[in-house]
């Protein structure tokens, strides 16, 4: 079936530095990519999104890039800070309405070291 | 506490026991979602509804059964669940948009523990 894989399953940083999620998915009618935050305790909230027409998207800190040939998007976080330590989930989804398919990655769970 | 609400937020029960989870959305989303959150996988999409009607159903065990009354309430009914059924269960909403894309807005989940 389809799925998307998320890499690295925990990645820890340095205050300051650059943190780099990467997800790729399997199919190819896929057009829309979010990006979801969760902090210990609380609910996934969208940060960021891209869509299949676009391939870079930025934010102040938080950029997003997708390559569609590779099917694989990911996550840019610059100048980390400490509330930037959270698990973050890619998904990809196809179609176009309410009842289009999302799939999700398994999380990232991001440290960033003081 | 605005936008998506879930009740119980705690919950625990034993195998032989009927219980349902409540969901409601206060944003005038027409699609809602019930996904299972466990530490082996950590956002399972379990059931869609769009327009009141359940568009997706990813195999779950009968012992789920869901129900959308109207746009803004959905339910989550559990029967005879299993230990392994134990996981954090998040309602989200959305506004179908006609074209592409959609944020999800999720509640703040429901801690359930099957004794």
């Amino acid at each position: 079936g389809e799925n998307v894989e998320q890499h690295p399953s925990t990645l820890s940083v340095q205050e300051g530095d650059s943190a780099v999620i990467k997800c790729t998915y399997s199919d190819s009618a896929s057009n829309y990519f979010p990006w979801y935050k969760q902090e210990l305790g609380k609910r996934p909230q969208l940060i960021i999104d891209i869509r299949s027409n676009v391939g870079e998207k930025k934010d102040q800190r938080i950029a997003v890039t997708l390559n569609k040939t590779a099917k694989h998007f990911s996550l840019h976080i610059t100048e980390t800070q400490p509330e930037d330590s959270a698990v973050y989930f890619c998904a990809s989804t196809s179609g176009y309405s309410s009842a289009s398919k999302i799939i999700f990655g398994s999380g990232t769970r991001l440290s960033i070291r003081p | 506490e605005t936008g998506v609400t879930q009740t119980p937020r705690h919950l625990v029960m034993g195998m032989t026991n009927k219980k349902s989870l409540k969901c409601e959305q206060h944003l005038g989303h027409n699609a809602m979602y019930w996904y299972k959150q466990s530490a082996k996988k950590p956002l399972e999409l379990m059931f869609v509804y769009s327009l009141e009607e359940r568009v997706e159903n990813n195999s779950v065990p009968s012992r789920f059964s869901p129900e959308c009354p109207n746009s803004s309430h959905l339910f989550l009914h559990l029967h005879t669940l299993q230990p392994e059924d134990s996981a954090l269960y998040l309602c989200a909403s959305s506004q179908d948009p006609g074209g592409q894309g959609y944020e999800q807005y999720f509640g703040p989940g429901t801690r359930l523990t099957v004794t």
